[in-house]
């Protein structure tokens, strides 16, 4: 993604937390959404940050820290159905996407 | 049922024959976008229109038209395809432009030029 920089892969095991962090340059910066797509599927929207701090939605959170360009996904209690890509994006004028993070929940 | 459709869902085509890829939203949104995707490259934006008659360019539109003549419709086009095109494609909308950070995605267009 266009100065976006998230992990490529990341494993976990079910049941437990996982963070997938996100650095973005900050240029026309608006603020940062999170998107899962599964394989064979579509993106679909969890959240956004436009100001620092937690957003809590059930199991998943996501953080923004506008100071140092950074954010990250926390995913608790993760479950197979988790496994899947997960994308930040910055938003600018428009949107631009990271080039997502491959979750594997393992049993 | 709310959403975003996109037509054909899947295609194969040879190089230099024109094609167009329909995309329809029914939740009066006024932003609308194309994207591409491909393996370690994320989404790519191609073009976007945050209204009727109002489109602009992404960040890899060569190659690449789109028109924006009814509020539900943003056609993609390929004028004249080449196999670095084969990719998947996404349509996406938003309330407004102001919402982009919220984009309610099409079920893509798997797209091959041959």
């Amino acid at each position: 993604g266009q100065n976006i920089d998230q992990p490529t892969e990341m494993t976990a095991t079910e049941g437990a937390i996982v963070q997938i962090n996100c650095t973005y340059q900050t240029s026309g910066f608006y603020g940062l959404s999170w998107y899962q797509q599964h394989d064979g599927g579509a993106p679909t929207f969890l959240s956004y940050n436009a100001l620092d701090g937690l957003e809590e939605k059930g199991r998943f959170s996501s953080f923004l820290s506008r100071s140092d360009s950074y954010g990250y996904l926390l995913l608790q209690e993760l479950q197979m159905k988790d496994s899947a890509s997960y994308f930040c994006a910055a938003r600018r004028r428009a949107l631009t996407f990271g080039s997502g993070t491959r979750l594997q929940v393992q049993p | 049922e709310a959403q975003v459709t996109q037509n054909p869902r899947y295609l194969i085509t040879v190089t230099g024959k024109k094609l167009t890829v329909t995309c329809s939203q029914n939740m009066n949104h006024e932003y609308m976008s194309w994207y591409r995707q491909d393996p370690g490259l994320g989404l790519r934006q191609i073009y976007y229109s945050m209204n009727v008659e109002v489109t602009d360019k992404g960040d890899v539109p060569e190659g690449y038209k789109v028109s924006r003549k009814e509020k539900r419709n943003f056609p993609l086009i390929l004028e004249s395809p080449s196999p670095n095109q084969t990719s998947l494609y996404f349509c996406a909308s938003s309330l407004s432009s102001q919402g982009t950070y919220e984009q309610y995605f099409g079920p893509g267009t798997r797209l091959t030029v041959t």
